[in-house]
């Protein structure tokens, strides 16, 4: 069984453009979630969508980031337009549906943003 | 989700049992107890959960006391390959709800 992918692995952008991550879950995980790690901090959870909706985006930071899981299979994470303190890790994780399913992660995208 | 506290760096050395412990004083009845290990560049793994009774998988064992306040995962013969850093998270027992990761223990094997 293929586990999570993230693409691309490492992503250089300068301040003002747009960056778009990729996730795709393990087939038939319905739960899929971004994390992410700024520079000397800890992973911070983003949003978790169920299947296409979103369950929970309230660590979302601001309207720059934009989430979507058109069709309830890969997600992608745009920035738009990134900031310097957008710099980090950004993780993907899924898991199956129903309660207490350990979340497989990914094994992230490093962005550095200049 | 209640706060943990884990020791912020541990030794262990190769083919020794290592011992890491978390305070999660503020637990609720509904609340469990997870542990992820992130090994460098990569994402974080699961390692093994459990709610009040003392759990064991092929990767390790959870011992949880009996008030529930703190807890120890044990890496029964540890490896080089489990140098890492190990998040002990409390988490809610309904849904499939995010993980909230602390700083961790950053637990280093010595060969």
């Amino acid at each position: 069984e293929a586990g999570v992918t993230q693409f691309p692995s490492h992503s250089v952008i300068e301040k003002g453009q747009t960056v778009t991550l990729r996730c795709d879950p393990i087939s038939g995980h319905d739960n899929l979630y971004w994390y992410r790690r700024v520079m000397g901090k800890e992973i911070k959870f983003l949003l978790h969508f169920v299947k296409e909706s979103k369950q929970d985006e309230s660590g979302m930071p601001n309207n720059r980031f934009l989430a979507e899981r058109t069709g309830g299979t890969y997600s992608t994470l745009k920035v738009q337009p990134a900031e310097l303190e957008d710099s980090g890790v950004y993780f993907c994780a899924s898991s199956r549906a129903g309660s207490h399913n350990e979340q497989f992660f990914g094994p992230g995208t490093r962005l550095t943003v200049l | 989700d209640a706060k943990t506290t884990q020791p912020p760096s541990m030794d262990c050395a190769e083919g020794r049992a290592a011992n890491l412990p978390c305070n999660h004083s503020t637990i609720s009845g509904n609340e469990y107890v997870y542990w992820y290990r992130q090994i460098h560049s990569q994402g974080p793994q699961y390692i093994i959960h459990g709610l009040k009774n003392n759990e064991t998988n092929e990767m390790a064992s959870l011992i949880i006391t009996e008030d529930r306040k703190s807890s120890t995962l044990i890496l029964p013969h540890a490896t080089l390959r489990d140098t890492a850093v190990y998040y002990c998270i409390v988490r809610a027992n309904f849904g499939n709800e995010k993980l909230t990761f602390g700083t961790g223990t950053r637990l280093t094997i010595i060969p």
